[in-house]
């Protein structure tokens, strides 16, 4: 049982190149999220999916597109890279009907240079 | 916006004392509020939560008070250990979906 799994762990881009992270989880969960982790502030929402063949913006969209293939799998794209993309990436996964537990992969440490 | 922040980034605690994380929220829509802790290079993970309806719940070693009447919420985090040193978020939840964070506290504990 592995979770959530994030793909790639570690990612340089130069500006202007296009990338898709992806994220695949194995609990069935129906809800599924990614955000993005900058110092000072926080866990901030780009994207989620309460179901398969939904999506929904987030607090911080902009520059970012996500695709929910399947019920396991929501992939994050970047068209073109910035500078101002340079952070952590979580992909998560919540089962729903009351549950609150997310649970999160690994994390994708992407930098634009 | 942000609808869920925290009041102090950072918190330095003595091994063995109480601590107390507080968090602040704006959306009285919110269906909970949950906390998660970080450790360092790791994914948040979930600690417990509390039903917008509640005031009180408590789980192994930690307390969640909920003020609704000014729209705060804490962690109690009782003798604290050096594995508690971590970042903790508080969360919360609108119509089952949307999953929502804070900025963070960082939490040291002093040996």
């Amino acid at each position: 049982n592995a979770g959530v799994t994030q793909t790639p762990k570690f990612q340089v881009l130069k500006t202007g190149q296009s990338m898709t992270l992806q994220c695949a989880q194995d609990m069935n969960h129906n809800s599924m999220y990614w955000y993005r982790q900058d110092p000072g502030m926080g866990l901030r929402l780009i994207y989620y999916s309460a179901s398969e063949g939904t999506t929904d913006k987030g607090e911080v969209p902009n520059g970012y597109n996500v695709s929910r293939l399947n019920k396991r799998e929501f992939s994050l794209r970047l068209e073109s890279a910035a500078p101002s993309q340079t952070s952590v990436y979580f992909c998560a996964s919540k089962s729903t009907g009351g549950g609150t537990e997310a649970f999160f992969g690994q994390g994708t440490r992407l930098t634009v240079v | 916006g942000e609808s869920v922040g925290l009041h102090l980034p950072t918190l330095s605690v003595q091994e063995g004392d109480n601590s107390i994380i507080n968090c602040a929220y704006s959306n009285s829509a919110s269906d909970y509020f949950i906390w998660y802790k970080q450790e360092s290079g790791k994914g948040p993970q979930f600690i417990i939560d509390i039903r917008s309806n509640m005031d009180k719940r408590q789980g192994q070693r930690v307390t969640v008070l909920l003020n609704k009447t000014v729209k705060h919420l804490s962690l109690q985090i009782a003798a604290t250990q050096p594995g508690d040193s971590a970042v903790y978020f508080c969360a919360e939840t609108r119509n089952d979906y949307k999953l929502s964070f804070g900025a963070g506290t960082t939490v040291t504990v002093r040996a």
